[in-house]
């Protein structure tokens, strides 16, 4: 089984700050690898697929990237809608999701 | 508008059966693999199984297989996961998903319904 592994955890950060989460991959899984946003009640809400193609509808200050084991995505200017949990998933062999990362207020 | 919308959520005791479903609208049916994702309560996301457009090919997660079965009706456009001896382990908020171009990625979630195993 591929294992996802996040870090961190948790991320404090301010409006306006870059955030960066990186995403291990247990074995290769080239570039099939998804991020969503999730908020506390709801669905999590697809942002990337392919590791870095941004889904239509999704802010220009996401992005992804990264191949094979490692992948980090990136908010360029954290606003007030974006604390939220982010997982990531790998598709290469079924589906595996990260634990999470929960970007809260500093 | 793409829906998802799962039912049959419930209170069930340890060692019963509960079958969910989700029923969508919008989109073609018959064009998507669609998936069943879990989530306990303050965890993470779990993926739990997958059925192929025609419902030739089904998929699950090792620790479920032989207790949780995914199905389809491509005439009612309804996807089904029927669960068996229920854990306690088992509670959590079940999505269903649509996948899109073939990969196991979710471009579409329903809203989720609660299946709580509790005597």
């Amino acid at each position: 089984d591929i294992q996802m592994t996040q870090s961190p955890s948790t991320l404090s950060a301010s409006v306006g700050d870059r955030v960066t989460i990186t995403c291990r991959a247990s074995q290769s899984i080239s570039s099939w690898l998804a991020w969503y946003q999730q908020k506390p009640g709801k669905a999590p809400n697809l942002l990337i697929s392919k590791a870095s193609s941004l889904e239509s509808g999704v802010p220009s200050r996401f992005s992804g990237s990264g191949s094979e084991t490692e992948f980090t995505l990136t908010i360029s200017s954290l606003q007030a809608d974006d604390y939220a949990t982010y997982y990531c998933e790998q598709y290469h062999t079924y589906a595996t999701f990260g634990q999470g990362t929960k970007v809260e207020v500093k | 508008e793409v829906q998802l919308v799962e039912s049959g959520g419930d209170l069930v005791q340890p060692g019963g059966s509960l079958r969910l479903s989700c029923a969508v609208s919008g989109f073609t049916f018959t064009n998507h693999w669609m998936h069943w994702v879990r989530q306990a309560p303050g965890k993470g996301l779990v993926w739990v199984s997958r059925i192929k457009s025609d419902g030739s090919i089904t998929d699950y997660v090792d620790s479920l297989k032989g207790r949780f079965i995914i199905s389809r009706d491509n005439a009612k456009n309804t996807l089904y996961l029927q669960m068996n001896s229920l854990r306690v382990e088992d509670t959590a908020v079940y999505y269903c998903g649509r996948s899109r171009d073939g990969g196991s990625y979710f471009d579409y979630w329903g809203q989720g319904t609660l299946v709580t195993v509790s005597s």
